[in-house]
């Protein structure tokens, strides 16, 4: 499969906790996208980057959140001290030119 | 600000007929409007782009409609299936799309028989 994977599809977590996501863009795209969905809406832009640089943050990402993407392959997306309203599908697109999303991670903050 | 308003929110559609979903922007800057198509827990899928210099583009059943000067954009699926019930997004980028996109709410298409 050469689309863009995340890993893990599902994470349940205790509020208060750290989690970590993990994005692997298909192989040759520079651009690596961070979006939020929540039930009923739309994606939502976190941020994004360009090789191993972060081009733009969202006001949405919090310093709770943090994003990396080391050697301008795969990306973590890391939430600290997790709150229930974290709960949501967290989404990773990569693009030469058109965006193409991933699976998605769904995450539940008990 | 909302930037993407998408109309309607729900869409029930004969098999067979056309399905027509709208959005309207507010963003100038936005010079890329692709439809993704989303099924129930997984990630959206690309469906098909337009750029403001052309009016419309078709690919397969799908055509999207533009027009530049009332900044809207609708997306037609002709002959609609059973298998086109998904929920549909419409979004606007800058720069080519190689910036942000700004989605809408999505439109939840059922397909009759």
């Amino acid at each position: 499969d050469t689309g863009v994977s995340q890993d893990p599809r599902h994470k349940i977590t205790k509020r208060g906790q750290n989690v970590t996501f993990r994005c692997d863009p298909i192989s040759e795209h520079n651009r690596l996208y961070w979006y939020r969905q929540t039930l009923g809406q739309g994606p939502e832009f976190l941020t994004y980057f360009q090789n191993e640089a972060q081009l733009e943050k969202s006001r949405l990402l919090s310093d709770r959140f943090s994003a990396e993407r080391p050697k301008g392959s795969f990306s973590t997306l890391e939430i600290q001290r997790t709150e229930q309203g974290d709960s949501a599908m967290y989404l990773c697109a990569s693009s030469l030119v058109s965006q193409f999303f991933g699976p998605g991670t769904r995450l539940t903050v008990l | 600000q909302q930037q993407v308003k998408q109309s309607p929110q729900s869409l029930i559609v004969q098999k067979g007929g056309i399905s027509i979903i709208n959005c309207a922007y507010e963003n100038t800057a936005f010079d890329y409007f692709p439809w993704y198509q989303q099924f129930p827990g997984k990630g959206p899928a690309l469906l098909i782009a337009i750029r403001p210099d052309v009016s419309e583009k078709k690919e397969g059943r799908f055509t999207i409609s533009f027009n530049k000067s009332a900044k809207q954009f609708s997306l037609h699926i002709m002959d609609s299936q059973p298998g086109d019930s998904a929920t549909y997004f419409c979004a606007g980028g800058s720069n080519f799309g190689n910036e942000k996109l700004t989605f809408g709410t999505g439109t939840r298409l059922t397909i009759i028989p």
